[in-house]
């Protein structure tokens, strides 16, 4: 699976739109771009995941470069509720796949 | 989250003990999971399984086993635990081992 790079940390102010950046420069043509979070001492949550379309779901939007190589993840209007840990994570969309978690972005909303 | 639940929820344990933990779900997943994550190493897949006495290693099995005997319950085993195994381990779920996993609240474990 690529690799993929986040920054550390981030903060965002509440009600402010919070955007993630994550950078996969080596994406594959099969591989889906996968977002989870963590809010702290819970199991990981999944957010949303494309393959190069923008998706858009309840808790987030997803921006994919038309290159592929980078994507963003949005969350329209951040609450304290969304500090958490986000994961970018790039697979092939294969059941026997494994995730595979990197160090994350560390998110911090201030009110 | 509503459909898998981890047992139990903490637990201290004496080195060279062994140890059980059980990941049950309701929802009739294919696939299911299991993590541990510490400090500095983030999630680390143990080891998962594809169906019913179908599992496979992930990048930390050494000094685990897994079994599942039925659709809703596979059970990570320490053989003979060690301190190096003081961890959070998480189970997950998956479908089709495609779309969304969905994680357990997460078992605290300590080797003492």
């Amino acid at each position: 699976d690529a690799k993929t790079t986040q920054p550390p940390s981030m903060d965002c102010a509440e009600g402010r739109a919070a955007n993630l950046p994550c950078n996969h420069s080596t994406i594959s043509g099969n591989e889906y771009v996968y977002w989870y979070r963590q809010i702290h001492s819970q199991g990981p949550q999944y957010i949303i995941h494309g393959l190069k379309n923008n998706e858009t779901n309840e808790m987030a939007s997803l921006i994919i470069t038309e290159d592929r190589k980078s994507s963003t993840l949005i969350l329209p209007h951040a609450t304290l509720r969304d500090t958490a840990v986000y994961y970018c994570i790039v697979r092939v969309q294969q059941g026997a796949q494994k995730l595979v978690f990197g160090q994350g972005t560390r998110l911090t909303i201030n009110p | 989250d509503a459909g898998i639940t981890q047992s139990p929820r903490h637990k201290v344990t004496e080195t060279g003990t062994p140890v059980t933990l059980r990941c049950h779900q309701t929802e009739n997943h294919r696939y299911m999971y299991w993590y541990r994550q510490d400090p500095g190493h983030g999630l680390r897949l143990i080891h998962y399984s594809y169906g019913v006495k179908d599992t496979d290693k992930g990048e930390v099995s050494d000094g685990y086993s897994v079994s599942r005997s039925k659709t809703e319950d596979f059970l990570l085993t320490l053989e003979s635990a060690t301190s190096s195994q003081t961890s959070v381990y998480f189970c997950a779920i998956s479908l089709d081992g495609n779309y969304g996993y969905t994680f357990g609240s997460g078992t605290r474990l300590t080797v003492v």
